[in-house]
C-alpha cells in the first residue's frame, strides 16, 4: 500500500506569513496533484506535478515534485485569509488502476 | 470544464435503511469512477474503483455486500449503502476520470440516526 505522510497537519499563522506544507513517501509516484477541500464540498485540483524536479507557481502558490518523485511541497507566499482551508497531496500510482492516494491533509487557518 | 455532480447532498435516515447515492460526470464519459469517504477532521480513504461495465474493485476492509456500486453507463455511477447503521455516517465523494484528469463530486453527507 502506498502511504502519503503529510505535514503539519494543522498550522495557524498570521496574514502575511509564509509557510510550507510537506508530503513525503517512500513510494514512487507518476504524478502527485494538490487539492484544497473546503467544508461540505469535494476537494478541488489545485496543481498536478509530473516530472521529477519540476516546480508550478499559482500566484502565491508554488509546488515542487521531488528529484525522485517521492515526494512534494506547497509555499504559500504572504499567506491571506483566504487561503484558509485542507489542502491535500495525493499521488498517482504506478500500478496499472493508477489509483489516487491521499496525504492526511492540512488544515491551514490563516488569521487576520 | 468538467462538472461531477453527486446527489443528494445530504441524507439523514435510519438505522436499518438503504441509501443510493449517484455520481454523474456531466460533459464527459467516465471509463473509471472512484468513490471515496471522509470522516470529520480526515483525509479521503478510497473504498473502490468502478470501470463501466464491469465489476468494481474494492480497497481491502472495504465491505462489497454493504456497499454496492453500479456502474451502468459511462456517465453514472451508483454507491448503496446497505443496511446502513450509525458508524457508516460519514462524508462520501465519488470522482470520476476521463483520462488523466480526476475530478470530484461535491460530496454527500450521511447521516444515519
Amino acid at each position: 500500500t502506498q502511504l502519503l505522510e503529510q505535514s503539519p497537519q494543522f498550522l495557524s499563522i498570521q496574514e502575511g506569513e509564509n509557510l510550507t506544507v510537506y508530503c513525503n513517501s517512500s513510494s514512487v509516484f507518476s504524478s502527485l496533484q494538490w487539492y484544497r477541500q473546503e467544508p461540505g464540498e469535494g476537494p478541488v485540483l489545485l496543481v498536478t506535478v509530473v516530472t521529477g524536479g519540476e516546480v508550478k507557481k499559482l500566484k502565491r502558490l508554488t509546488f515542487q515534485f521531488g528529484d525522485a518523485r517521492k515526494d512534494s511541497s506547497l509555499h504559500i507566499t504572504a499567506a491571506q485569509p483566504g487561503d484558509t482551508g485542507l489542502y491535500l497531496c495525493a499521488g498517482r500510482s504506478l500500478e496499472g488502476a493508477q489509483k489516487l492516494v491521499f496525504g492526511q491533509g492540512t488544515r491551514l487557518t490563516i488569521n487576520p | 470544464g468538467a462538472v461531477v455532480s453527486q446527489h443528494p447532498s445530504w441524507v439523514i435516515c435510519k438505522s436499518g435503511t438503504s441509501v443510493k447515492i449517484e455520481c454523474r460526470s456531466l460533459d464527459f464519459q467516465a471509463t473509471t469512477m472512484f468513490w471515496y469517504r471522509q470522516f470529520p477532521k480526515q483525509s479521503l480513504m478510497l473504498m473502490a474503483t468502478s470501470n463501466e461495465g464491469s465489476k468494481a474493485t474494492y480497497e481491502q476492509g472495504v465491505e462489497k455486500d454493504k456497499f454496492l456500486i453500479n456502474h451502468a453507463s459511462l456517465t453514472l455511477s451508483t454507491l448503496t449503502v446497505t443496511s446502513a447503521h450509525p458508524e457508516d455516517s460519514s462524508f462520501y465523494i465519488c470522482s470520476a476520470r476521463e483520462g488523466k484528469p480526476q475530478h470530484f463530486g461535491d460530496g454527500t453527507r450521511l447521516s444515519i440516526l
